[in-house]
């Protein structure tokens, strides 16, 4: 059992350039979300699913873009890289609310730095 | 907007110690409460999840406790070992939109052999 995977792990982009964070999970889970980590401040939601073709946003999500057409796999996307995107980000997903089981399974972050 | 606030920041215990981590937070409204783990350079591992009608869970030397209507929640850890060296965060999900997990900002624990 995989849990949450990300790719890539580390990148490094230029200012103007785009990507897309891939995450995919292995465990049914209808919710999946991203999360920003950055230096004294908590994790902050980006965007996130709640199942196969309903994406919605969370707190900080403007540059980003996501897609979800598969219940696996939910990528995020950078349109227009900016040094304030430098960050850390996180990859979660869990089962639906009201569930037994809430808890939430994290992937290992990916590392993102834009000079 | 909740807050989600972790006091203190840094901890440092000799290898033994029983300890409390704290993590308040500003609305009572909550649906649940979780504890984490997080190691450097790793994702974050759930420890504990309290649900709003629950006062406290246990796993293992780990004793999370719920006081909702005062906003606190307390991370016991007894008998600390050099492996409980790690960050932990404690995050809140709202009653109503449940989707956004709220996080503190951590304590970062050191558990000296």
């Amino acid at each position: 059992n995989a849990g949450v995977t990300q790719t890539p792990k580390f990148q490094v982009l230029k200012t103007g350039q785009s990507m897309t964070l891939q995450c995919a999970q292995d465990m049914n889970h209808e919710y999946m979300s991203w999360y920003r980590q950055d230096p004294g401040m908590g994790l902050r939601l980006i965007h996130y699913s709640v199942g196969a073709g309903i994406t919605d946003q969370g707190e900080v999500p403007n540059g980003y873009n996501v897609s979800r057409s598969t219940t696996e796999d939910f990528p995020l996307r950078l349109l227009s890289a900016a040094p304030s995107q430098t960050s850390v980000y996180f990859c979660a997903s869990r089962r639906r609310q009201g569930s037994s089981g809430n808890t939430i399974y994290f992937g290992e972050g990916s590392w993102l730095t834009v000079v | 907007k909740q807050e989600v606030t972790q006091i203190p920041a840094a901890l440092s215990v000799p290898e033994g110690e029983n300890l409390v981590l704290n993590c308040s937070f500003t609305d009572s409204a909550i649906y649940n409460l979780q504890w984490f783990r997080q190691d450097p350079g790793k994702g974050l591992t759930s420890l504990l999840l309290i649900q709003s009608s629950q006062r406290e869970q246990t796993s293992g030397r780990l004793n999370a406790s719920l006081d909702k209507s005062s906003g606190r929640s307390t991370l016991y850890i007894a008998a600390s070992q050099p492996g409980d060296s790690a960050t932990y965060l404690c995050a809140v999900s709202a009653q109503t939109g449940a989707n956004n997990l709220f996080f503190g900002t951590g304590t970062r624990l050191t558990v000296i052999p």
